[in-house]
């Protein structure tokens, strides 16, 4: 009964490289949200997908950033030209439907740092 | 739009002693509330929940946290806290119309010592 799934746990990247993350919902959830953990700062929302569909991209950086949920496999957060400024903890997390009041459970984060 | 203030970015505690964690909320609209729990390097956590009804919420493991709509809060609260409830606390909101998407305060570092 396998939770939220991340990977990789930790990457690091090289400035102007391009950073994948991965998330495997939990099974039976169909809706993937990505939130940003800065350093001294809480989670701030990004994006909330459904399988092939984007809900939600308020809170995706305009450029650089993008995000996909395919109908086959995990959801993709894709940084690319990465800078010193992205470096930070990538969680995703994922629920059975778009009800407010579900409970969303988080994956245990990719942690991003770019040298 | 939504936005939630944890006073207390850090609460030093003795173990055994009581503790209050601070959560307050600004919203248009009406919002269902969260307590997450995460310890070091490690994802969320969900503590407990405030959907309606009963104003007090409980956990399993001994938290509650009161809806406060006048004063717009949800406090966290435990009358007796363990070395192991060593922690950061974070209080969301999600809109009761809307999606599920979560917004967040800072957190609060709950550290315990001996």
């Amino acid at each position: 009964n396998a939770g939220v799934m991340q990977n990789p746990r930790h990457l690091v990247r090289r400035r102007g490289q391009e950073a994948r993350l991965r998330c495997s919902p939990m099974k039976g959830h169909s809706h993937v949200y990505w939130y940003r953990q800065l350093p001294e700062e809480g989670l701030k929302f990004m994006v909330y997908l459904q399988k092939e569909n984007i809900i939600d991209e308020s809170g995706m950086p305009k450029e650089r950033f993008s995000a996909e949920f395919p109908k086959e496999g995990p959801s993709i957060l894709r940084i690319q030209q990465v800078v010193r400024g992205d470096s930070a903890a990538y969680f995703c997390a994922s629920s059975p439907d778009s009800t407010s009041g579900n409970t969303i459970y988080f994956g245990e984060g990719s942690w991003l740092t770019v040298v | 739009a939504q936005s939630v203030t944890q006073l207390d970015s850090q609460v030093p505690v003795f173990e055994e002693a009581p503790v209050e964690l601070r959560c307050n909320y600004s919203s248009s609209v009406s919002v269902y509330l969260f307590w997450y729990v995460q310890y070091p390097n490690q994802g969320l956590q969900l503590l407990l929940k405030y959907l309606s009804g009963s104003t007090l919420v409980e956990s399993i493991n001994g938290f509650e946290a009161e809806f406060n709509k006048s004063q717009t809060s949800f406090h966290l609260r435990k009358p007796s806290v363990h070395i192991s409830d060593t922690a950061e606390y974070f209080c969301a909101v999600s809109d009761r119309s809307g999606y599920s998407t979560l917004t967040f305060g800072k957190g609060t570092m709950l550290l315990v010592s001996p």
